[in-house]
């Protein structure tokens, strides 16, 4: 089974400034799909970014872009111009092409400070 | 737009009670699911459902329940509660596969959370 796994629990950005999360996966499969979900002290879960494993393009939404290595099985997130409103866990997640699971890391908790 | 809407949001249970947490989603998914977050982890997956009268089980089934009679609606059911079902739940809902990353993309109801005392 495929496994994600986020290597640092906690993170610590100053406002303004650039962050990057990391997140690998393990997989066999050469489509798929990858995720970066946030989720504030709300607890709701919230699309930040995604990205098709056969694009090789990084994906962007606004602030937050990925790097996306597909041989080295990487997928982190960076957050440009860090905001207060930024500061939550950060979930990383796979999907295969082929079946109807998720995987999920066990997340990065981003604080921002002013 | 109403998304994926989850009731309760909140609920003590004591032990071997029984109780059914409620989810609809307005977006024509086909694909709906339920989650589970333990305190400080991920999400697990407990139950699926790719459409109408099609159930599986996920991860980590034991102690659950699921049916879907309609597209847009798919309760979970907790049989005999223990106290480690003291969670998060999440319902979750996706167009499902071969819908490119649109479509793959999982949408979440706001959480549910269950203490079993």
């Amino acid at each position: 089974a495929q496994t994600v796994t986020q290597s640092q629990p906690e993170m610590s950005v100053q406002e303004a400034e650039t962050v990057t999360l990391s997140c690998t996966y393990d997989t066999s499969e050469s489509d798929y799909y990858l995720f970066w979900y946030k989720q504030p002290p709300s607890r709701q879960m919230i699309l930040v970014i995604r990205q098709e494993a056969y694009k090789q393009q990084n994906a962007t939404e606004n602030r937050f872009s990925v790097n996306f290595q597909k041989a080295a099985k990487s997928f982190s997130l960076k957050i440009s111009d860090s905001q207060l409103g930024d500061a939550a866990m950060y979930f990383c997640a796979y999907r295969s092409y082929n079946n109807n699971d998720m995987r999920f890391g066990a997340g990065t908790r981003l604080t921002v400070k002013p | 737009n109403a998304g994926v809407t989850q009731t309760p949001k909140f609920r003590i249970l004591k032990i071997g009670q029984s109780m059914t947490l409620q989810c609809t989603q307005d977006m024509n998914h086909n694909y709906m699911y339920w989650y589970r977050q333990d305190p400080g982890m991920g999400l697990k997956l407990i139950y699926y459902s790719v459409g109408a009268g099609i159930t599986d089980k996920g991860e980590v089934p034991n102690g659950y329940n699921v049916s879907r009679s309609t597209t847009e609606d798919f309760p979970l059911r907790l049989e005999l509660a223990a106290p480690s079902q003291t969670s998060v739940y999440f319902c979750a809902s996706s167009y499902g596969l071969g819908t490119g990353v649109s479509g793959n993309t999982i949408y979440f109801g706001e959480g549910s959370w269950l203490t079993v005392v």
